[in-house]
């Protein structure tokens, strides 16, 4: 059974840092593009950034470019979001998801979210 | 980047009675492999979002068969056969033509 766990959520001040992970086990891991997506509190879906199955390939919604950097560790079996410049529009629960195939195609299975809160 | 609408907003359904969705698309989402990468998820309340039909049409496993996806191009369509009271939640539409990946607005789907 596919699982994806999040962790590392939590309350950051505006301007700091903040790296979330996720944790994935049940498939092989290494064959599969990964996403992030992000909800803000009673809001709709944001894609964030995904990243190809070597990490070779990676891409990001424009409202987090060149702040936010997606990674893999194909030997952990995690992916991770470092987030930086932070700012309280990126306040919203974050969901590692899995895509179908290699590539960046879409979210086939979902954790469960990490909260995370952008304030002072 | 892609520009994705959903209507409607809401929809309030008796339990046995049919719904359906429409998610119009800013481009196409055909692909040059011939197929159309827009995939449907439904959110239940407390959860996290899943999916229910991707490739335009395909149903995902373990999805009931009163869930359809039809549409090409610009169009597409998520159609319940019967809606049930489980059913109940927020209808998103993706599309993965291109990055960035984009969602629809959403569609509230209520039982009356």
């Amino acid at each position: 059974e596919v699982q994806l766990v999040e962790s590392g959520g939590g309350l950051v001040q505006p301007g700091r840092s903040l790296r979330i992970s996720c944790a994935a086990s049940g498939f092989t891991f290494d064959d599969y593009a990964m996403h992030w997506v992000r909800q803000a509190p009673g809001k709709g879906l944001e894609w964030v950034s995904g990243i190809s199955w070597n990490g070779v390939r990676v891409a990001y919604a424009d409202s987090v470019k060149g702040r936010f950097t997606i990674s893999r560790d194909n030997a952990k079996n995690s992916l991770y979001l470092q987030m930086n410049s932070l700012r309280p529009e990126d306040t919203g629960f974050y969901y590692c998801a899995k895509d179908h195939v290699s590539e960046l195609d879409l979210c086939e299975k979902w954790g469960q979210g990490t909260l995370v809160s952008v304030s002072s | 980047d892609i520009v994705l609408t959903q209507s409607p907003l809401s929809l309030s359904v008796t339990p046995g009675e049919p719904a359906s969705i429409s998610c119009r698309s800013s481009q196409s989402l055909l692909h040059s492999n011939g197929f159309h990468y827009l995939t449907w998820y439904l959110q239940k309340p407390g959860q996290s979002p899943q999916m229910l039909i991707y490739l335009g049409s395909n149903r995902a496993s373990g999805v009931p068969d009163r869930f359809s996806g039809s549409g090409s191009g610009t169009e597409f369509t998520l159609e319940i056969s019967r809606v049930e009271a489980e059913d109940v939640g927020v209808y998103y539409c993706l599309q993965g033509v291109e990055t960035p990946l984009t969602f629809g607005g959403g569609t509230k789907v209520e039982i009356k």
